[in-house]
């Protein structure tokens, strides 16, 4: 009930093509955060969503909240082989817990 | 120098052994949390704690405790460590406030058990 599906769980691209991941979740978000974690190592925070509809963009990331705060995207505009790694969505409940989503794992093909 | 430690970085323990985990932080967040992360399931909560006297279960406490024993050190501890606790472990931090603060990962602690 609680959780936030992510998808896909891997996604292979080549580099200059663009790549999506999506979370989704059966219970209204109050704010989703977006983690990146490149192999070998942890989890680093990117950015956090909580109003409807919001859309941020940093460099060539676009983060998005959905209208009715029941998902998310990221979007990466042609991505580079720096852009390697698993991407986490995150909820955090109203007592400071983080639940995050499966991940997705993009592999960039130079 | 990082602001949050994890020692040790790796650790290969047997069965029935008693393991602990550190964590320290030079951040001065008052709150700490130990996660584990298996492959394709993401990162699950083990235990949290938001100040020194305050230590709640996370979704996955089963067969762990954790001691707080200051504001910079939070520990992990495996009793009597079994093959599937087999994980890396994250301790993370974040600063009072709004529930939702980002949290600030320690670099891991890949634990196996034979």
């Amino acid at each position: 009930g609680q959780q936030v599906m992510q998808i896909p769980q891997y996604q292979h691209v080549q580099e200059g093509e663009d790549f999506t991941t999506y979370c989704n979740s059966s219970t209204t978000l109050s704010n989703i955060q977006w983690y990146k974690q490149r192999p070998g190592g942890h989890p680093v925070f990117l950015i956090q969503l909580v109003k409807s509809g919001e859309v941020k963009k940093q460099k060539r990331l676009t983060f998005q909240f959905g209208e009715a705060k029941k998902n998310s995207s990221l979007h990466i505009t042609a991505t580079q082989t720096t852009d390697v790694g698993t991407y986490f969505c995150v909820r955090a409940s109203n007592t400071g817990k983080l639940i995050f989503g499966q991940g997705t794992t993009l592999q960039v093909k130079p | 120098d990082a602001d949050v430690t994890q020692t040790p970085r790796n650790r290969i323990t047997k069965t029935g052994k008693r393991i602990m985990l550190e964590c320290s932080q030079t951040k001065g967040h008052d709150r700490m949390y130990w996660y584990r992360q298996d492959p394709g399931l993401g990162l699950r909560l083990i235990y949290y704690s938001f100040d020194v006297k305050d230590i709640n279960k996370g979704e996955i406490s089963d067969g762990y405790s954790v001691s707080r024993q200051a504001q910079a050190k939070f520990s992990l501890s495996l009793e009597s460590a079994i093959p599937n606790q087999t994980a890396l472990y994250f301790c993370a931090t974040s600063s009072t406030g709004a529930a939702w603060n980002e949290q600030f990962f320690g670099p891991g602690t890949r634990l196996t058990v034979l």
